[in-house]
């Protein structure tokens, strides 16, 4: 199946700091989406960005779909932005079209 | 509008017995999704539905596991002769699908399943 990589798997800032996090995947994707996951395990959708450049506020996220991998940029970050952020990709071919799988996260802990 | 409802939000259970979760779906959503998350863990793919196609069953850890959906509504996850590395928050999320399009994953709080 499709192989999914975040990096880096753990990232300490301080508040004020910018960051990026990476997501590799093995094979073609028509759906990426960025969720982050707060401490209290609560999942929220940052992004669907199967391709292209997208901000919403202090984030933005950039796939580059020919090149498999997306980045999801974090500017000036604040201590509500702690918790882990995954990535999850659906292959384009090959069957379990709507199978989305998840990397294993990006554990963030911003200090104030 | 509501958001995607599971219930219950926590369950604690005796090891060997049955279990069953709810999912309510946002309405006119056509596709639902059933996730495990083993505590620090990532998210494990169970079962996906969509409209009135076939489930995709392929993530299911065993034949104890089984979900069902009524139409494009309620989802049930039923767990049989529960054992303890069943002990996970179980997640539920749809979204809307089309031939040409995808819309983002909306997910429920999740129900906390401890078997002792």
């Amino acid at each position: 199946g499709i192989q999914v990589e975040q990096s880096p798997p753990d990232l300490i800032l301080q508040e004020g700091a910018n960051s990026t996090l990476r997501c590799n995947f093995s094979d073609s994707v028509n759906n990426l989406q960025w969720f982050h996951q707060n401490p209290w395990g609560q999942l929220i959708n940052l992004f669907y960005i199967p391709s292209g450049t997208k901000q919403n506020g202090r984030l933005s996220a950039t796939t580059v779909a020919t090149e498999r991998y997306s980045l999801l940029y974090i500017s000036s970050s604040q201590t509500t932005d702690s918790g882990v952020y995954f990535c999850a990709v659906e292959r384009e071919y090959g069957g379990s079209q709507g199978n989305l799988i998840f990397g294993k996260g990006t554990k963030l802990s911003v200090k104030p | 509008g509501a958001g995607v409802s599971q219930s219950p939000s926590n369950k604690v259970t005796e090891k060997g017995k049955d279990v069953e979760l709810r999912c309510d779906p946002i309405s006119g959503h056509t596709a639902l999704y059933w996730y495990r998350q083993r505590l620090g863990q990532g998210l494990e793919f169970l079962i996906y539905f969509q409209g009135n196609s076939a489930p995709d069953k392929s993530g299911l850890p065993s034949d104890r596991f089984s979900a069902e959906r009524t139409g494009e509504s309620v989802s049930t996850l039923t767990i049989q002769r529960t054992q303890q590395e069943d002990s996970a928050v179980y997640l539920c999320a749809s979204s809307l699908v089309g031939q040409d399009y995808n819309s983002p994953l909306h997910f429920g709080n999740g129900t906390r399943l401890t078997v002792t």
